[in-house]
């Protein structure tokens, strides 16, 4: 079965830092999306995107966050400069073109650590 | 904006008892969906509910969407080690772009 992949796994940056997460959806799905979940709490939407842009972000997503398709396959979320809040798990998930109430597909996640 | 809020956050049963998540939203859904994650796991699709009073089984699951679509639950039946984890449930916005998730029951089950 397709599986949605994010590289890589654990991702360990200086406060300050720059840092791009990767993921590549599955490869017939249209809407994909960025999750953030801090240790043990709930699954939070960051932004969703269509047709090469952004359909919808949350409050959290501001301007230190920026999400791209830089080719056919990937996309990428980029933190600007990190910050010690930003330590959680960054899920990507993608769906199918289509109506909304279609499964998302989520991908492993990338634990990201800020020191 | 949209808020959805589950109950309990966390259950402890022992194997064999029953177990219920309650999930209401603040604003009417247009559908709703659960999803799993087990500890050290990302969410899985269960199922997805879009009639209102809608009732839906899975095996020993059985999920079901309030009349007013702003409520749902999802009950066990005799729960085996193999449910441990959090439960969410989600709802989109009316565009159908974004995807708000409750808070999570988290399930744990004693042998």
């Amino acid at each position: 079965e397709p599986e949605v992949t994010q590289t890589p796994s654990h991702q360990v940056t200086q406060m300050g830092q720059e840092v791009i997460l990767r993921c590549v959806p599955i490869s017939n799905h249209l809407y994909f999306y960025w999750y953030r979940q801090i240790l043990g709490q709930k699954v939070e939407f960051l932004v969703s995107f269509y047709n090469n842009e952004i359909s919808e972000k949350s409050e959290i997503f501001d301007d230190q966050f920026s999400v791209e398709r830089p080719d056919g396959s990937n996309f990428t979320l980029k933190i600007r400069s990190t910050k010690l809040e930003d330590s959680a798990m960054y899920f990507c998930a993608s769906r199918p073109s289509g109506l909304f109430n279609q499964p998302q597909h989520f991908g492993d996640g990338t634990r990201l650590s800020i020191l | 904006g949209q808020q959805v809020m589950q109950i309990p956050q966390y259950q402890h049963v022992q194997e064999g008892e029953d177990f219920t998540t309650y999930c209401n939203s603040s604003t009417t859904l247009s559908n709703i969906q659960w999803y799993k994650q087990r500890p050290g796991g990302h969410p899985v699709f269960l199922i997805q509910l879009v009639k209102s009073g809608e009732v839906k089984k899975q095996k020993r699951l059985t999920f079901q969407f309030g009349e007013a679509k702003k409520n749902s639950s999802l009950h066990i039946t005799a729960t085996q080690t193999t449910d441990v984890g959090t439960y969410f449930c989600a709802g989109y916005n009316n565009a159908g772009n974004m995807l708000t998730f409750g808070g999570g029951t988290r399930l744990m089950v004693k042998p």
